[in-house]
């Protein structure tokens, strides 16, 4: 069966750096996207792997490893507002988006 | 209005009832999606219309029932729900409903409750 592995919950500090991982076992791989939840709202883009290595967008980077069938998530300089589920979903050979169950990342002052 | 929008936000419904859920994105896209979101669980798909014709159904319920007039605009008919289909239900649009990067956009759900 296809599978997408997430830590349930993390919490860290506001100012310091956190990093979610997100582990999967798919019917192929055709790119890996990570999205933001807040509580009650819809889910947004934050990015989207299909080649190894790291990807970086101002504070959030993204980094793939298709031999490994790992990804994280980095967040710097966390602020309040990164409080949020954060959910990761892989392309499989179909084209399906085969989705993890989530991270919620708490955020403490 | 831009991006996905749903209607209504928030849904109390009885086992005997009959609803519908609206989703309507004004994107330009192809492509529109049902998804049920449980607490603590994966998305699930539950349905994919591309081009106003289904291509998904991943054996969803006969209690759920999807409607696409338009590439538009996509319903969701209710009835005789239980209460175990209490969830929120997210709707989302994308360019196609193929291809490896191919962006959903999510509407900000309804959140249904089955009495």
């Amino acid at each position: 069966g296809q599978n997408i592995d997430q830590p349930t919950e993390m919490t860290a500090t506001e100012g310091a750096i956190v990093q979610i991982n997100c582990t999967y076992q798919t019917s192929g791989f055709n790119g890996l996207f990570w999205y933001q939840q807040h509580a009650g709202e819809a889910p947004t883009f934050l990015s989207y792997n299909v080649l190894d290595g790291l990807e970086e967008k101002g504070r959030f980077s993204s980094f793939l490893s298709r031999s490994k069938g790992y990804s994280y998530l980095l967040l710097k300089e966390l602020q309040m507002k990164d409080s949020a589920s954060y959910l990761c979903a892989v392309v499989d050979s179909n084209y399906q988006l085969i989705w993890g169950a989530g991270t919620k990342l708490i955020i403490k002052p | 209005e831009t991006g996905v929008t749903q209607t209504p936000r928030h849904l109390v419904m009885g086992m005997t009832n009959k609803k519908s859920l609206k989703c309507e994105q004004h994107l330009g896209h192809n492509a529109m999606y049902w998804y049920k979101q449980s607490a603590k669980k994966p998305l699930e798909l539950m349905f994919v219309y591309n081009f106003k014709e289904q291509t998904e159904n991943n054996s969803v319920p006969s209690r759920f029932s999807p409607e696409c007039p338009n590439s538009s605009h996509l319903f969701l008919h209710l009835h005789t729900l239980q209460p175990e289909d209490s969830a929120l239900y997210l709707c989302a649009s994308s360019q196609g409903d193929r291809g490896a990067y191919n962006e959903q956009f999510f509407g900000p759900g309804t959140r249904l409750t089955v009495l």
